[in-house]
């Protein structure tokens, strides 16, 4: 069974660009969260989905922008890219929205020139 | 914001010998759980122990929780140089207002010398 898939792997933008980042949560789970890791950090909490609804929100601008879909699958949106949004994006899921058990991806890392 | 500190910032140690991370947090929780990253990579989950517990063992891994201090060690017993990682402390805090949030320290970087 696979596990959290997370594409890209790499990415890199310039200033005031847009992205797109996409996740695909293990089978049957239906919550997808997401975190930003910039280098030297731990991650921090950005959104968590469950059931396709916004349960959860980190400390981050309307710049950040997220959504999920029927299949489960979610994407982070990130406009007018700034160089401090380069960092390692990670996408955990788990069963349910407030789950004590959280499977990570591998991340995409995006770099911001 | 972080939550927590994690203590040492960095740890070298050889082979054969133990590793001690420790990991303080600000808030009341519910529980805390330690994961491993390697070279940064996702993080892999190691183990969770819950408020009212005070200590857990999972195969080389010992932890333990002092809530009333705030305070996680994890224990890494007859370390192996494919132990080597960054370690993180992450706490689900209780009644906090972000649904399904973890947050993270700033992570021990454990290098293991063969």
């Amino acid at each position: 069974d696979a596990g959290v898939t997370q594409s890209p792997t790499h990415l890199i933008k310039t200033r005031g660009q847009h992205v797109t980042l996409r996740c695909s949560p293990i089978s049957g789970h239906k919550s997808v969260s997401w975190y930003q890791q910039v280098l030297g950090q731990g991650p921090q909490f950005i959104f968590q989905y469950y059931e396709k609804e916004e349960r959860g929100r980190g400390n981050f601008p309307d710049r950040f922008s997220a959504r999920q879909f029927p299949n489960y699958s979610s994407e982070l949106n990130v406009n007018a890219l700034l160089l401090g949004d380069s960092a390692l994006y990670l996408c955990a899921s788990s069963l349910v929205g407030g789950s004590l058990s959280y499977t990570f991806g591998s991340g995409t890392r995006l770099t911001v020139v | 914001s972080q939550q927590g500190e994690e203590d040492p910032q960095a740890l070298s140690i050889q082979e054969g010998e133990n590793a001690t991370m420790n990991c303080s947090y600000k808030t009341s929780i519910n529980n805390l759980q330690w994961y491993r990253q390697n070279s940064g990579r996702g993080l892999v989950h190691l183990i969770l122990i819950r408020s009212n517990e005070r200590e857990k063992h999972s195969g080389r891994l010992r932890v333990t929780l002092d809530t009333s201090k705030k305070s996680s060690s994890l224990l890494i017993t007859a370390s192996r140089a494919a132990d080597t990682a960054s370690y993180f402390c992450a706490t689900d805090d209780e009644g906090g207002t972000s649904y399904g949030k973890l947050t993270f320290g700033q992570g021990t970087i454990l290098t293991v010398h063969p």
